[in-house]
């Protein structure tokens, strides 16, 4: 059974808008965490914002934001005001258990930035 | 943020031929490293985890005899593909956590393109 789904293989969003990549997940342990990388070309893995399944808080980091639904089991990362840099793949990943444990990944969606 | 390397960044080899790929940890102490493999246009697909001291844990699908795995030192954790064929022709990260950082976050390497002729 998928444990992270993305549903959007591609999105696109006009520069200085916000936009929301959506994520859903699965898992029965209580202690999970939740990730967000960015994914130029380069293929370098760049990290964006953590969610932690205890925290009470929405993570925020700069432009990024995860709206974390717990019932529902969402953690969409939003990203406002878009900029053409923010064109790129986007992960969404799960850690179970221990921190410091692997994590497994979405699909990915790809974001275009529009001028 | 912490910083983990890996090296080569790029290799070509002709199949039947071995490759290694460093994986280092600049400055912080991994215990725990992760290795990961992409295909164009895919999601990354965990291939193992390699503990320091210890034997790796190898996911489901993934031959131990092919991809090996040492973890020598909380800094280096290096991956053999053992008679590399085209098939192996992939993007191959590591990832490594630091138990010192205020947040969980785990910290990728630039990645290796690995193509076998």
């Amino acid at each position: 059974a998928q444990k992270i789904t993305q549903t959007q293989p591609g999105m696109f969003v006009q520069e200085k808008e916000a936009v929301t990549l959506d994520c859903t997940y699965d898992t029965s342990d209580p202690s999970y965490g939740l990730f967000w990388y960015k994914q130029p070309s380069s293929g370098e893995m760049i990290f964006l914002i953590y969610q932690g399944s205890y925290d009470q808080q929405n993570a925020t980091e700069g432009r990024y934001s995860l709206n974390f639904q717990k019932a529902r089991k969402s953690a969409n990362l939003v990203i406002s005001a878009s900029q053409l840099g923010d064109s790129a793949m986007y992960f969404c990943a799960m850690r179970e258990g221990r921190q410091g444990g692997k994590l497994i990944f979405g699909q990915g969606t790809e974001l275009s930035v529009k001028p | 943020g912490a910083v983990v390397s890996q090296h080569p960044s790029w290799v070509i080899c002709k199949s039947g031929t071995s490759v290694k790929i460093e994986c280092r940890s600049l400055d912080f102490q991994a215990t725990t490293m992760f290795w990961y493999r992409q295909f164009p246009k895919q999601s990354l697909m965990l291939m193992a985890t390699s503990n320091e001291g210890s034997k790796a844990t190898y996911e489901q699908g993934v031959e131990k005899d092919k991809f090996l795995i040492n973890h020598a030192s909380l800094t280096l954790s290096t991956l053999t593909v053992t008679s590399a064929h085209p098939e192996d022709s992939s993007f191959y990260i590591c990832s490594g956590g630091s138990s010192l950082a205020a947040q969980e976050t785990q910290y990728f390497g630039p990645g290796t393109r690995l193509l076998v002729l």
